[in-house]
């Protein structure tokens, strides 16, 4: 994988359900991957860091996992909400700094 | 929230005039950022300074110049604007250099539209 890939493209849950989405990115010369969390008219907010393999990170109802072997990266959230609805980016940084950006995972919650 | 403003936030212009989006920031963080998001693209990096007078391009950078005088300033220079760089445009901030793991801080974006 040459790129930041996120599936799916766009999803839609049921309140009260929880889901989870993917970030692939190229495994080789990786250094670390970044979750954001983008709001419709707002700026994108950070989520999580995470640079070891294996690597756990959580806040609140939401945790984002981390396979730096095989290149992907899991984000879960438990009992969605409507407040999650947004569209979560994640970008890894590689060899000299160099970050790329997934196009997103648009997120909606049905009530 | 992280003292980001952008100006202006949003703009229409012709093709062929120079634009100049301005950011700012108040947190005296070393690294500055511009990034356009365009549908299917997500994010991606035109430029970035990691100090002032010093910057280096991005992925995108073809099309665009910055210049960063002040440490709070970084100014995003369209020299002949043309219709494939309509998009939305994010300025963002970080203590350390984003390819690590500082988190970056983005501005409230700036919409151009050039006709």
């Amino acid at each position: 994988i040459l790129n930041v890939e996120q599936s799916p493209q766009s999803l839609h849950v049921q309140e009260g359900d929880s889901t989870n989405f993917t970030c692939s990115f190229p495994s080789s010369n990786f250094y670390a991957l970044h979750w954001y969390r983008w709001e419709t008219a707002k700026s994108p907010e950070a989520l999580f860091v995470m640079t070891l393999n294996g690597d756990e990170k959580k806040k609140g109802r939401i945790s984002a996992t981390l396979n730096t072997k095989e290149g992907y990266s899991y984000l879960y959230i438990k009992g969605s909400q409507p407040e999650d609805s947004a569209t979560y980016l994640c970008f890894s940084v590689g060899s000299a700094s160099k970050i790329i950006f997934g196009s997103g995972t648009r997120l909606s919650i049905r009530p | 929230d992280a003292g980001i403003t952008q100006s202006p936030r949003h703009k229409v212009t012709e093709t062929g005039t120079p634009v100049t989006l301005r950011c700012h920031q108040t947190e005296n963080h070393r690294y500055m950022y511009w990034y356009r998001q365009d549908p299917g693209h997500g994010l991606r990096l035109i430029h970035y300074s990691y100090g002032v007078k010093d910057t280096d391009k991005g992925e995108v950078s073809d099309g665009y110049s910055v210049s960063r005088s002040k440490t709070e300033d970084f100014l995003l220079t369209l020299e002949s604007a043309t219709s494939s760089q309509t998009s939305v445009y994010f300025c963002a901030i970080s203590e350390g250099l984003a390819g690590s793991t500082d988190t970056q801080y983005f501005g409230p974006g700036t919409r151009l539209t050039v006709l």
